[in-house]
C-alpha cells in the first residue's frame, strides 16, 4: 500500500536559511506525490506535485521538490526562507482505493517555524 | 468564484447531539472529500464521493454519514456526537478534467467542532 513518512514533526530555520522538509514514500507502483501547505487557520493548498516526467518539480512561492526513486524520497526545499513560509507542510501520495478510484494519503505534517 | 466553502466555521455540541456540516463547491468538480485533522495525525479521509448520488467510505467512516444529492454539495452528518469526534473537519473537491491519480484537491477553510 502506498504511504508517506515525513521526518521531523517540527523544523525551525532562520530567515534567509535553506528550508529542507523530508518526505519518504513507499509504493509498489509508480507514485504520484504532492506537497500541500496549510497556513494558520486555513485549509490546505497545493504547493507542487510530481506525476511523470521531470524529477525536479517547481512549485509556488519558490519551493521545489525532487523525486528520487533510488531513495524513495520527495524532499521539499527552498533556498531562502521568508517569515511568510511559516506553516504546516504535508506530503501526500495517491493511493488506489478500488476500481478506478484514487485517494490521497497524507503524512502527519511538518510544522515550519521561521525565526527572524 | 468562491471555491470550496464550509458552514459552519465553529460548533460546540454536547455528547449525543446531532449536526450536519455543509460543503459547497462552485468549480463543477466531480470528486468531493471529507477529512478530519487531529494534532500529529495529519488528515484522515472520512468519506468521499466520485459523483452526484454516490458516496464511499474512507479510512475513518464510523460515526459519520454523508450525502451528495447535488453535484455542488457534500454533507457530513454526525448522528450522535462523541468527544472523540472533536476535530477540525475539512472538505475538498477534485478537478474533474484530470485523472484522479493526479488531480489537485481544493480545500475549504475548515470547521472546528468541539464535543463536550
Amino acid at each position: 500500500a502506498q504511504s508517506v513518512t515525513q521526518l521531523g514533526s517540527h523544523v525551525s530555520v532562520s530567515e534567509g536559511a535553506l528550508v529542507l522538509l523530508r518526505c519518504n514514500y513507499s509504493s509498489s507502483v509508480p507514485p504520484y506525490l504532492f506537497w500541500y501547505v496549510q497556513y494558520p487557520n486555513q485549509g490546505l493548498q497545493l504547493l507542487l506535485k510530481y506525476t511523470t516526467g521531470a524529477t525536479l518539480v517547481k512549485g509556488i512561492n519558490g519551493f521545489e521538490a525532487e523525486f528520487k526513486k533510488s531513495e524513495t524520497s520527495f524532499h521539499l526545499t527552498k533556498p531562502s526562507a521568508h517569515m511568510s513560509d511559516a506553516a504546516e507542510y504535508f506530503c501526500a501520495v495517491t493511493r488506489q482505493s478500488g476500481g478506478s478510484n484514487y485517494k490521497l494519503t497524507f503524512g502527519k505534517g511538518t510544522l515550519l517555524t521561521v525565526n527572524p | 468564484n468562491a471555491g470550496v466553502t464550509q458552514t459552519p466555521k465553529f460548533r460546540v455540541l454536547k455528547t449525543g447531539q446531532s449536526m450536519t456540516l455543509l460543503c459547497a463547491q462552485d468549480m463543477n468538480h466531480e470528486y468531493m472529500y471529507w477529512y478530519r485533522q487531529d494534532p500529529g495525525m495529519g488528515l484522515r479521509l472520512i468519506h468521499y464521493s466520485v459523483g452526484e448520488g454516490t458516496t464511499a467510505k474512507g479510512e475513518v467512516p464510523d460515526g459519520y454519514n454523508v450525502s451528495r444529492l447535488k453535484k455542488q454539495n457534500f454533507l457530513l452528518g454526525l448522528e450522535s456526537a462523541a468527544p472523540s469526534q472533536t476535530s477540525v473537519y475539512f472538505c475538498a473537491s477534485g478537478s474533474s478534467g484530470a485523472h484522479p491519480r493526479t488531480h489537485e484537491q481544493y480545500f475549504g477553510p475548515g470547521t472546528r467542532l468541539t464535543v463536550t
